[in-house]
């Protein structure tokens, strides 16, 4: 069975900086795909970005991009320029296909404060 | 575009009685909705997937009798806790996908059940 660990379960960053989100899973599909979820106090689910397994490149978004190392099974989160409203937990997630459906299966999530 | 919606947003109610939530995706058809569950600060767990027109295929561990789900259409699916104890009080999220959704999902906001 796939599984994602998030090997941090808080970290804090001040506005404007850099942090950066650790992931790692382990699954022996090969083609698959990798998400980061933000989960503002709100608590409604919003995509921060998406990687394709067999894509070398690392997805970019604005102000997030992720280190994706498919031989190590890793997909880091980086935040660039640190915004008050970055403020969240973040969850990593990946995307494996059973039975024709698309299930994610989440990690245990990272809740990040961003400090004035 | 792509936008879910959950009703209600907040629910109490009496042990022993069913409650009802319903998942509705406003502005697409969507082949796949599936039903999570997150307990205060933990991740989500996928309880169900349910496609238009078919049985819901449980995850390990949920009680189907428990949890019905019926996805009637396209664009809503329905989640039932019968016989509703304090134990189930949680948040409970669904998400949908369309054909076109390049495997993502959209998340519902999400509805608070408390079971007095």
């Amino acid at each position: 069975a796939q599984t994602v660990t998030q090997s941090q379960p808080e970290m804090s960053v001040q506005e404007a900086e850099t942090v950066t989100l650790s992931c790692t899973y382990d699954t022996s599909e090969n083609n698959y795909y990798l998400f980061w979820y933000k989960q503002p106090p709100s608590r409604q689910m919003i995509l921060v970005i998406r990687q394709e397994a067999y894509k070398q490149q690392n997805a970019t978004e604005n102000r997030f991009s992720v280190n994706f190392q498919k031989a190590a099974k890793s997909f880091s989160l980086k935040i660039s320029d640190s915004q008050l409203g970055d403020t969240a937990m973040y969850f990593c997630a990946f995307m494996k296909t059973q039975g024709g459906s698309e299930k994610l299966v989440f990690g245990k999530g990272t809740k990040l404060t961003v400090n004035p | 575009g792509a936008v879910v919606s959950q009703h209600p947003s907040r629910v109490i109610c009496k042990s022993g009685t069913s409650v009802k939530i319903e998942c509705r995706s406003l502005d697409f058809q969507a082949t796949t909705m599936f039903w999570y569950r997150q307990f205060p600060k933990k991740s989500l767990m996928l309880m169900a997937t349910s496609n238009e027109g078919s049985k819901a295929t449980y995850e390990q561990g949920v009680e189907k009798d428990k949890f019905l789900i019926n996805h009637a259409s396209l664009t809503l699916s329905t989640l039932t806790v019968t016989s509703a104890h304090p134990e189930d009080s949680s948040f409970y999220i669904c998400s949908a996908t369309e054909s076109s959704s390049y495997n993502e999902q959209f998340f519902g906001p999400g509805t608070r059940l408390t079971v007095l």
